[in-house]
């Protein structure tokens, strides 16, 4: 699985939009991106995932750059209960599933 | 929420007894992981498995075995505890059948301390 690369902490004001960024420069043509969020004291929670389209779900939008290198994790009205550490991870999506490792992350603090 | 619990939520214990953690889902999903978290190191890969009595290493094995008798239930037992297996643990699930990626819903964690 490709490495991955997250700034160690960001702020966000709340009501406005987060924008976590992540870098896998090595990437695989067959590597999903995944996002995770924990929130303190609980399990990771599944945010979003792609290839190489741009997503949205209720939670977030991810953008991913056309060489995929690099994506971005948009929370597009940050609030208060969205402080948690964001996990950004790149792993081939198989029937061999999951074997995979989630690095430090990013610490976002949303202030009011 | 997918159904996982994870038993027990705290263990204190000490250094050479053995320790069981439980993870049990009700959602009948074929992949199960266990994993630890340390500050500094993120989420690790103990074990997994991919169904019943079926498992394989992760990225920290060493210490530890597991076993899947049943689909809801994988164990995870440190046969002789060391300070150094002092973590959060936690499990995970992945949806069935397989498809084009691998969503993973998380268990609430068990805090192990080995004194």
């Amino acid at each position: 699985d490709a490495k991955t690369t997250q700034p160690p902490s960001m702020d966000c004001a709340e009501g406005r939009a987060a924008n976590l960024p992540c870098n896998h420069s090595t990437i695989s043509g067959n590597e999903y991106v995944y996002w995770y969020r924990q929130i303190h004291s609980q399990g990771p929670q599944y945010i979003i995932h792609g290839l190489k389209n741009n997503e949205t779900n209720e939670m977030a939008s991810l953008i991913i750059t056309e060489d995929r290198k690099s994506s971005t994790l948009i929370l597009p009205h940050a609030t208060l209960r969205d402080t948690a550490v964001y996990y950004c991870i790149v792993r081939v999506a198989s029937t061999n599933a999951g074997k995979s490792t989630f690095g430090d992350g990013t610490t976002l603090t949303v202030k009011p | 929420d997918a159904g996982i619990t994870q038993s027990p939520r705290h263990k204190v214990t000490e250094t050479g007894t053995p320790v069981t953690l439980r993870c049990h889902q009700t959602e009948n999903h074929r992949y199960m992981y266990w994993y630890r978290q340390d500050p500094g190191h993120g989420l690790r890969l103990i074990h997994y498995s991919y169904g019943v009595k079926d498992t394989d290493k992760g990225e920290v094995s060493d210490g530890y075995s597991v076993s899947r008798s049943k689909t809801e239930d994988f164990l995870l037992t440190l046969e002789s505890a060391t300070s150094s297996q002092t973590s959060v643990y936690f499990c995970a699930i992945s949806l069935t059948p397989p498809s084009s990626y691998n969503e993973q819903f998380f268990g609430p964690g068990t805090r192990l301390t080995v004194l």
